[in-house]
């Protein structure tokens, strides 16, 4: 099974600041990574597909790099609504696929 | 895009059986398959079974044996059986929505149905 482990378990930052979370598999999933976002209460909302790709009314503040086992997803100016947890997801073996654990990006 | 609310959820006795549904609002049978994702309290998602317009299904190993998941074409709605629960069953379910341009990811989610397994 591929485990996907993001890094870190919690960001601190403040509004207006630039977010850099981090998500690694064990082994190669090529490009195939999405990031989700969940705000508190809510349901996860799709942000980036296969890596690096925007989906449909995702704000440009979000981007996503990387390939092969590293992967980073880009908060460019961090907006209020923005505080939430972020998960990345591989689907280089579906099904299953798999989730990471989750980074928390909290307000300082 | 409308937002799929799922039902059914409630709590359950260990070894018990529930189901929940949700409206498959928005599938197209060429373009989209059909999940459940769970999540226990506090914790990360774990995707549990997925059906594709063929009538393809697959289970994640921790509920293979004991969740169906299965459509009703006159209803338009998605239904997941879960039999045989067990305390670990005990999560939020989302009902989800993928497009088979991204085969295994998720583009619309529900609203999440809770189901709680205690004695």
């Amino acid at each position: 099974d591929i485990v996907l482990t993001q890094s870190p378990a919690t960001l601190s930052l403040s509004p207006g600041e630039r977010a850099t979370l981090s998500c690694r598999a064990s082994q190669s999933i090529y490009i195939y990574l999405a990031w989700y976002q969940q705000r508190p209460g809510q349901s996860p909302r799709l942000l980036i597909y296969d890596a690096s790709n925007r989906a449909p009314g995702i704000p440009a503040r979000f981007s996503g790099s990387g390939s092969g086992t590293d992967f980073t997803l880009t908060i460019s100016s961090l907006e209020p609504e923005d505080f939430a947890v972020y998960y990345c997801q591989q689907r280089s073996d579906w099904p299953p696929g798999s989730f990471g654990q989750g980074t928390k990006v909290e307000s300082k | 895009e409308v937002q799929e609310v799922e039902s059914g959820g409630g709590l359950i006795q260990p070894g018990g059986s529930l189901r929940l549904s949700c409206p498959m609002s928005g599938f197209t049978a060429n373009s989209n398959y059909m999940s459940w994702v769970r999540q226990a309290p506090g914790k990360g998602l774990e995707w549990v079974s997925v059906l594709y317009s063929g009538g393809s299904t697959y289970y994640a190993d921790s509920v293979n044996g004991r969740f169906t998941i299965y459509r009703d074409n006159s209803k338009n709605r998605l239904f997941l059986q879960m039999d045989n629960l067990r305390v670990d069953d005990t999560a939020v379910y989302y009902c989800a929505r993928g497009q088979l341009r991204w085969e295994g990811y998720f583009d619309n989610w529900g609203q999440g149905t809770l189901v709680t397994v205690s004695s």
